[in-house]
């Protein structure tokens, strides 16, 4: 139990353009979603936190009109990079809190961005 | 300020070594803590955590680990390490259950 998704694992774009990418919690519903970066051989960073049918909760330093982030279901939570450069190449990994307030993050396999 | 220390950045062990993986963190109550294990390129799996109780927890692949209030540790063991076992290791504490404070990280080399 308790999976958690990404979509996709792996993607390339060109500056400029905009990039999604899909969090979902195969098997628990997740009231609470989490977005995170990690660049080489670091920790992770936590960008924003996503509730369920309201607006995500930004981490100072995180442009919130650069990652857009959508959680409109229980189990999905989006997270799209917009007008991309080369420094938002990344590893982006999600979490999702499940709502029987086991209060454990479960996190997904993470998404490679590279912004050519 | 919060903080989750894991003083080793790289640690070697031969296989079938035991092993130990610090962690401290600075908070005045006791917090909900973790520790994840994460693979070259993969997100991260929990290994164990603590919430209240015992403070031995036992959690999968044969790790335990063992909260100690007064020296505000949760360290992480294992009896006898496999070469599987070489990955990247994070602590992680929660104060409130939602927001995570993760440590930098432990690199596991496993030497055959």
């Amino acid at each position: 139990g308790a999976v958690v998704s990404q979509h996709p694992s792996r993607v390339i774009c060109k500056s400029g353009t905009s990039v999604k990418i899909e969090c979902r919690s195969l098997d628990f519903q997740a009231t609470t979603m989490f977005w995170y970066r990690q660049f080489p051989k670091q920790s992770l960073m936590l960008m924003a936190t996503s509730n369920e049918g309201s607006k995500a909760t930004y981490e100072q330093g995180v442009e919130k009109d650069k990652f857009l982030i959508n959680h409109a279901s229980l189990t999905l939570s989006t997270l799209t990079v917009t007008s991309a450069h080369p420094e938002d190449s990344s590893f982006y990994i999600c979490s999702a809190m499940d709502s029987l307030g086991t209060d454990t993050q479960y996190f997904g396999p993470g998404t490679r961005l590279t912004v050519l | 300020a919060q903080s989750v220390t894991q003083p080793d950045i790289h640690i070697t062990v031969s296989e079938g070594a035991s092993l130990e993986l610090r962690c401290n963190y600075s908070y005045g109550a006791t917090p909900y803590l973790f520790w994840y294990v994460q693979s070259p390129g993969q997100g991260l799996q929990l290994l164990l955590k603590y919430f209240s109780g015992d403070t031995l927890v036992q959690g999968i692949k044969g790790f335990e680990a063992e909260f100690k209030r007064s020296q505000s540790s949760f360290n992480l063991r294992k009896p006898s390490v496999h070469w599987s076992d070489a990955a990247e290791y994070f602590c992680a504490v929660s104060f409130t259950g939602n927001q995570f404070y993760f440590g930098t990280g432990t690199s596991l080399t496993v030497i055959p």
